[in-house]
């Protein structure tokens, strides 16, 4: 089966450091999201990536956030100056279409630490 | 708001229990319910899905029933097994083009 692919596995950085988590979608899907998981606590939803630009985003996704394709391949979300409580499980997530019946082929996830 | 609502880990069974995962959700109208499933360094996979109320998701042997008079979708699996360990997510959609809301997991170990 196609898969997701997140790159790093594990990213340490310092508070206020600039960060960029990449994501390798399925190649012929056309929808986009980043979705964290804090330690313990739910996994929320960021944003959604669409036509090359985005489509939706939650209160979390501020302006410290962007989402970028450059490439046609990759997908990557920055983080312009880290805080502490961005430290998350960070999964990257894919789809062919944004309907209910259709299912969203996630990454493995990138373990974000902010020291 | 929408949300979800699943009962707390880590559960830990012998090979061969019954299994059962406790899941409720908060929505207008009628969502579509799914269970995720995360093995140990994999991404999130889609186990099963319901999209109206009394459908039942089933796959690899766990299955899920949509209750509407209960705003539930429990997780269920007669016999598990040691690969059945993994951390198991509860979520819904409330529309179309609404994103996925997930529970907070359930961390499953099986032991011989």
């Amino acid at each position: 089966e196609p898969e997701v692919t997140q790159t790093p596995s594990h990213q340490v950085t310092q508070m206020g450091q600039e960060v960029i988590l990449r994501c390798v979608p399925i190649s012929n899907h056309l929808y986009f999201y980043w979705y964290r998981q804090i330690l313990g606590q739910k996994v929320e939803f960021l944003v959604s990536f669409y036509n090359n630009e985005i489509s939706e985003k939650s209160e979390i996704f501020d302006d410290q956030f962007s989402v970028e394709r450059p490439d046609g391949s990759n997908f990557t979300l920055k983080i312009r100056s880290t805080k502490l409580e961005d430290s998350a499980m960070y999964f990257c997530a894919s789809s062919y279409a944004a309907s209910t019946n259709e299912k969203l082929f996630f990454g493995s996830g990138t373990q974000l630490s902010v020291l | 708001g929408n949300s979800v609502t699943q009962m707390e880990g880590p559960v830990t069974l012998s090979e061969e229990a019954f299994l059962t995962i406790n899941c409720t959700y908060t929505a207008t109208g009628y969502p579509s319910l799914f269970w995720y499933v995360q093995y140990p360094g994999e991404g999130l996979q889609l186990l099963l899905k319901a999209t109206k109320a009394d459908d039942k998701g089933s796959n690899k042997g766990f299955e899920a029933t949509y209750r509407k008079e209960t705003t539930s979708f429990h997780l269920e699996k007669g016999s598990v097994q040691v690969s059945d360990s993994a951390v198991y997510f509860c979520a819904l959609i409330h529309s179309g083009n609404t994103p996925l809301v997930f529970g907070k997991g359930t961390r499953l170990s099986v032991i011989a």
